[in-house]
């Protein structure tokens, strides 16, 4: 059965620390994907990295960063240098390919930035 | 056009009302998604159209009502609703392959509130 858990309910930095996103994953496919949403308080889930289950290069985007561990089974997610606007919930999710339409979203993890 | 545009981002309505929830998007996508979304909780499934076609239906009660007129627009028709089913109503369209690869990408919600 598939399952994605995100351990991290709610953490709070202040502006300028680095804060990393846990999430871990199960899956018995071979071939699956990896999503991160943010979800700020607007209420409408932005779609921030995918990644493919052959694909473990780590990929940074300006002061995103995730780091994908198959060995691990986890796809965590690092803000470098956190801003006030940083501020929402974060949702992993995975999704398969005989999944048909269906993502597995995590709890999701709420970060507050304090300035 | 790169967004998902849902109307109306409030609905509060008494629970012998009838009224629709509208999606809608130019992008070409031609699968379209409803979640539920409670406070605190991730986004739930309730209904695919791939192709205009009603994909999925997850057990949803029939006081929700989906209806898909054309490849742009996406309703969801409500009536007698509980007090239980007030939550965030969240539409999302992907490109339409079905194959788990797919960025949802998520329109910024209907609040409802059933009294």
């Amino acid at each position: 059965a598939q399952k994605v858990t995100q351990a991290q309910t709610e953490i709070s930095v202040v502006e300028k620390e680095d804060v990393t996103l846990d999430c871990v994953y199960e899956t018995r496919d071979t071939t699956y994907y990896l999503f991160w949403y943010k979800q700020p308080p607007s209420g409408e889930l932005v779609f921030l990295i995918r990644r493919n289950s052959f694909d473990e290069q780590n990929e940074i985007s300006g002061r995103y960063s995730w780091n994908f561990q198959k060995s691990t089974s986890s796809f965590n997610f690092t803000i470098t240098a956190s801003q006030v606007v940083d501020s929402a919930v974060y949702f992993c999710a995975l999704s398969e390919p005989s999944g048909t339409y269906k993502y597995i979203f995590g709890t999701g993890t709420r970060l507050k930035v304090l300035a | 056009d790169t967004e998902v545009t849902q109307t109306p981002k409030h609905l509060v309505m008494g629970m012998t009302n009838k009224k629709s929830l509208k999606c809608e998007q130019h992008m070409g996508h031609r699968a379209m998604y409803w979640y539920k979304q409670k406070a605190k909780k991730p986004p739930e499934l309730m209904f695919v159209y791939s192709y205009e076609k009603l994909s999925i239906n997850e057990s949803v009660p029939s006081r929700f009502s989906p209806e898909c007129p054309n490849s742009s627009l996406l309703n969801l028709h409500l009536h007698a609703l509980q007090p239980e089913d007030s939550a965030l109503y969240l539409c999302a369209s992907s490109r339409g392959a079905g194959q788990g690869e797919e960025k949802l990408l998520f329109g910024s919600g209907t609040q409802l509130s059933v009294l």
